[in-house]
């Protein structure tokens, strides 16, 4: 069956502007979580969705990072006013909550000049 | 501070070898402890470990807990060129959060 996916995937974007991405989970997931991975490190939780629940936001570095979800599927990862040091990789991931065998999408990579 | 520590961060090996993957983790509300394989973007998923003791088994591929000594180790047998990638471990809480070891770097020589 389809996995998860995400768009677009590769961003270049310059310093200062708005960026967008999106993740579709796997149909059926109700957690969804969003990570970033910097070049030579582990990855970085950012968000977790659960649900109808709060979402888990303590991950988020900074308030110009923003993550929204649609019910139990699309979800948007919002980064306002990009600085060189948001240039990474973010992936989002989907698992049946509670077993937490995540399944992780192909990711975007983010270029911030 | 919560942390996962995985060892070595690079390893080069050839063909046939066996190799032995560690990674040892300090954290609260532990639930479950899992190994991902990363090739290119986006990890995969290879063992979720729960218990102390029972060996997780895949083909080449096999790991095991020690909860009392807060570690875990991954084991590849007969490795192939394929197996080259970075093998990522993560320590998930309770509230489903994951702290990520900064991985190690396989590469398999043919």
């Amino acid at each position: 069956g389809a996995g998860v996916s995400q768009s677009p995937s590769n961003k270049v974007t310059e310093k200062g502007k708005d960026v967008e991405l999106r993740c579709d989970p796997i149909s059926g997931h109700t957690a969804l979580y969003w990570y970033r991975q910097r070049l030579g490190q582990g990855l970085e939780f950012l968000i977790y969705f659960q649900g109808n629940s709060a979402p888990d936001k303590s991950g988020l570095p900074s308030d110009r990072f923003s993550a929204e979800r649609t019910g139990e599927s699309v979800s948007t990862l919002t980064i306002q006013r990009t600085q060189q040091e948001d240039s990474a990789v973010y992936l989002c991931a989907s698992s049946l909550a509670p077993v937490n065998e995540q399944y992780f999408g192909p990711g975007t990579r983010l270029t911030v000049t | 501070e919560d942390k996962v520590v995985q060892s070595p961060l690079s390893l080069v090996v050839h063909e046939g070898d066996t190799v032995t993957l560690n990674c040892s983790y300090e954290v609260t509300n532990f639930r479950s402890l899992l190994w991902y394989k990363q090739e290119k973007k986006a990890p995969t998923f290879l063992f979720m470990l729960t218990s102390s003791g029972i060996e997780k088994k895949s083909g080449r591929l096999s790991s095991i807990l020690d909860k009392k000594e807060l570690f875990s180790i991954l084991n590849i047998t007969a490795t192939q060129t394929g197996d080259s990638a970075i093998y990522l471990c993560a320590v998930e809480q309770y509230g489903n959060k994951l702290v990520f070891g900064a991985g190690t770097i396989l590469r398999v020589k043919s």
